[in-house]
């Protein structure tokens, strides 16, 4: 069936490293892909999405391009901050396209001063 | 505009008592979540409605877990009995639905069972 897998955390980095979390897609056509956040006792939200192949994503200087021909939607960040310091959950349409789960375990990121 | 508003954002309760959480979505939007989030991990999907309609519960423990939405805007999600594994983050989230458009989740309530 339809599926998105993320890579496993925890991901430690110091400030201004750069930012790389895995997310690979299984899917019959090309759903819309989303990248959610969750900062330390707060809810999760929208951080990027994007709906089309090639489309890019951004937000808040994160990015995420939609690969087609390596089925990816992997997030970078150019130089991470201690506040990005959250979890991040790459995520399908809420309950269309034939995903049976919405949400992963998420990758949690630490980013040391 | 308003957000996913869910209420209480605490509750503290025996086991084997009931307990109620509700929601109200975005307006507008037709799709509305229940999930459960466990210290650590995802949110795991327990239903989802579009409109009134319960489209997906096969994750719902139909034993101890129900759920309604009435007129298709806000929700309860009700648990009973409660026990001492059911203590979690409930967290509810509306979308406007299909393939294109994000999900907004509530605050949360943080559900003890003592």
């Amino acid at each position: 069936g339809n599926s998105v897998t993320q890579m496993e955390g925890p991901v430690t980095l110091s400030e201004e490293a750069f930012l790389t979390i895995n997310c690979t897609y299984t899917a019959t056509g090309y759903p819309s892909l989303f990248w959610y956040v969750q900062y330390p006792g707060e809810g999760l939200q929208l951080l990027l999405k994007a709906t089309k192949a090639d489309d890019k994503g951004s937000n808040k200087g994160f990015e995420a391009t939609y690969r087609k021909e390596t089925t990816s939607f992997h997030l970078e960040k150019g130089s991470v901050q201690v506040s990005d310091s959250a979890v991040y959950f790459c995520a399908p349409p809420g309950g269309t396209g034939g995903f049976k789960t919405i949400f992963g375990a998420g990758t949690r990121l630490f980013v040391k001063a | 505009e308003a957000g996913v508003v869910q209420s209480p954002r605490y509750k503290i309760i025996e086991k084997k008592q009931p307990v109620a959480f509700w929601c109200n979505p975005i307006s507008g939007h037709n799709t509305l979540y229940w999930y459960l989030q466990n210290l650590g991990q995802g949110p795991e999907l327990l239903i989802r409605y579009e409109n009134e309609e319960a489209v997906d519960d096969s994750q719902l423990p139909k034993d101890r877990f129900s759920a309604e939405r009435l007129k298709g805007v806000d929700s309860t999600l009700k648990i009973q009995p409660a026990e001492l594994g059911d203590s979690a983050v409930y967290l509810c989230a509306s979308s406007l639905g299909g393939n294109a458009y994000e999900q907004y989740f509530g605050p949360g309530t943080r559900l003890t069972v003592t």
